[in-house]
């Protein structure tokens, strides 16, 4: 299994352009969720899935788009992008919702927008 | 909502000294805790969960956890450092009536030779 992969693994934007981060898992896990983490601020869940169809907000939202039409996908998008978004972004999954399962993590994805 | 607090943002201890990270945690239900851990340049991995079976945890490389309902704190400890064991540590919760997990802010430990 590869486990949770991401792409691409750096990239940089300018202000107002937009992109998806790609994230997939081959565990066949039902919840899948998107991070950011910042200096300080620890990890900040920005959208999260708790299966194929059905996504939810997270802390901070705002600024990105989600869908989930693949158990194996969870993409995240970046509409119009802002230097307020550089971060690191990570794309976690778990077996199943409401239940104190292990978190896999993928490397990472590092976003520079200028 | 819950949220947890990790005190601490640094944290240095000398090489076989006894590693203290401390987690506090707010929630209205019975919590579902973790800590886990980030190497450089690396995600994230699970040290160890509590889950309400047993209150003292144990989890990988010699780490330990204590539940301690009372004082709503979840503190993670090793007896002995290891130069390895220099990274930054996340405290987390979640329950099973939420489908958010919150982090921490995290703690960078630091191991002096």
């Amino acid at each position: 299994n590869a486990g949770v992969t991401q792409t691409p693994k750096f990239q940089v934007l300018k202000t107002g352009q937009s992109m998806t981060l790609q994230c997939a898992q081959d565990m066949n896990h039902e919840y899948m969720s998107w991070y950011r983490q910042d200096p300080g601020m620890g990890l900040r869940l920005i959208h999260y899935s708790v299966g194929a169809g059905i996504t939810d907000q997270g802390e901070v939202p705002n600024g990105y788009n989600v869908s989930r039409s693949t158990t194996e996908d969870f993409p995240l998008r970046l509409l119009s992008a802002a230097p307020s978004q550089t971060s690191v972004y990570f794309c976690a999954s778990s077996e199943v919702r409401g239940a104190p399962y292990e978190q896999y993590f993928g490397p990472g994805t590092r976003l520079t927008v200028t | 909502a819950q949220s947890v607090t990790q005190l601490g943002s640094h944290v240095s201890v000398s090489e076989g000294a006894l590693v203290l990270l401390r987690c506090n945690y707010s929630s209205s239900v019975p919590p579902y805790l973790f800590w886990y851990v980030q190497y450089p340049n690396q995600g994230l991995q699970l040290l160890l969960k509590y889950t309400s079976a047993a209150t003292l945890v144990k989890g990988i490389n010699g780490f330990e956890a204590e539940f301690k309902k009372s004082e709503t704190s979840f503190h993670l400890t090793k007896p002995s450092a290891h130069m390895s064991d220099a990274a930054e540590y996340f405290c987390a919760v979640t329950s099973n009536r939420d489908d958010k997990i919150i982090f921490g802010k995290g703690t960078r430990l630091h191991i002096l030779p």
